[in-house]
């Protein structure tokens, strides 16, 4: 079945500095890729997508980059904050369903 | 504004006895209605979605059933459960289908099978 990977199970950088989440996949008819925060025990929120007709999308402190030709695509955050802390989940539509990929547990140390 | 309401907030069963989880969305009429499992420390598998009232849409088979009996109503229910059905179970919601729009969670039950 298609897959989505997630390079980084975890990420520590310093406050204040960029953080970067790398995913691949393999449907080339994925044309929808969104991001999610999860808190610890919490639910998803949703944070930032972007679909295959554009190759950037920024947010505020947050970009995000596809490589359709790569089947690529990653989270930039800039700028982080200690709120940032937190697992990031990318996802690529596919077979009809979202797959999401296993998460990056991201860490801002002070 | 929209809402996303599940219940219960958390349970702890014993194998083999039934399972019913429900979720309800106020604030938009016929959305698109998700139900996902995630293992503790896992990702996300989606279960089922349904676009429409008594319409639902199996995409991985756990030994689980779901139904939509009203527009802002989706359930999620086991007569037997298992010990791997234990997990977080998030219900979502979206206006478009998967390949077009966010889906935004509900607040999740937590389940664990003894």
């Amino acid at each position: 079945g298609e897959k989505v990977e997630q390079h980084e199970s975890t990420l520590s950088v310093r406050e204040g500095d960029s953080a970067v989440i790398n995913c691949t996949y393999t449907d080339t008819a994925s044309s929808y890729f969104p991001w999610y925060k999860q808190e610890a025990g919490k639910s998803l929120h949703f944070v930032i997508d972007i679909r295959s007709n554009v190759d950037r999308k920024q947010s505020q402190r947050l970009t995000v980059l596809l490589d359709k030709k790569a089947k690529r695509f990653s989270l930039h955050i800039t700028a982080t904050q200690p709120e940032d802390s937190a697992i990031y989940f990318c996802a690529a539509s596919g077979e009809g369903k979202l797959i999401f990929g296993q998460g990056t547990k991201l860490s801002i140390k002070p | 504004a929209q809402t996303i309401h599940q219940w219960p907030v958390a349970e702890i069963k014993a194998v083999g006895s039934p399972l019913s989880l429900g979720c309800t969305i106020k604030g938009k009429s016929s959305p698109n209605l998700y139900w996902y499992w995630q293992a503790t420390g896992g990702t996300l598998q989606q279960l089922f979605y349904s676009i429409t009232v008594g319409q639902v849409e199996s995409v991985v088979q756990l030994n689980l059933s779901a139904s939509r009996p009203k527009d802002d109503q989706f359930i999620l229910s086991t007569e037997k459960l298992l010990l791997s059905h234990s997990g977080f179970y998030l219900c979502a919601w979206s206006l478009l289908g998967v390949n077009y729009a966010e889906q935004f969670f509900g607040p999740g039950t937590r389940l664990t099978v003894l």
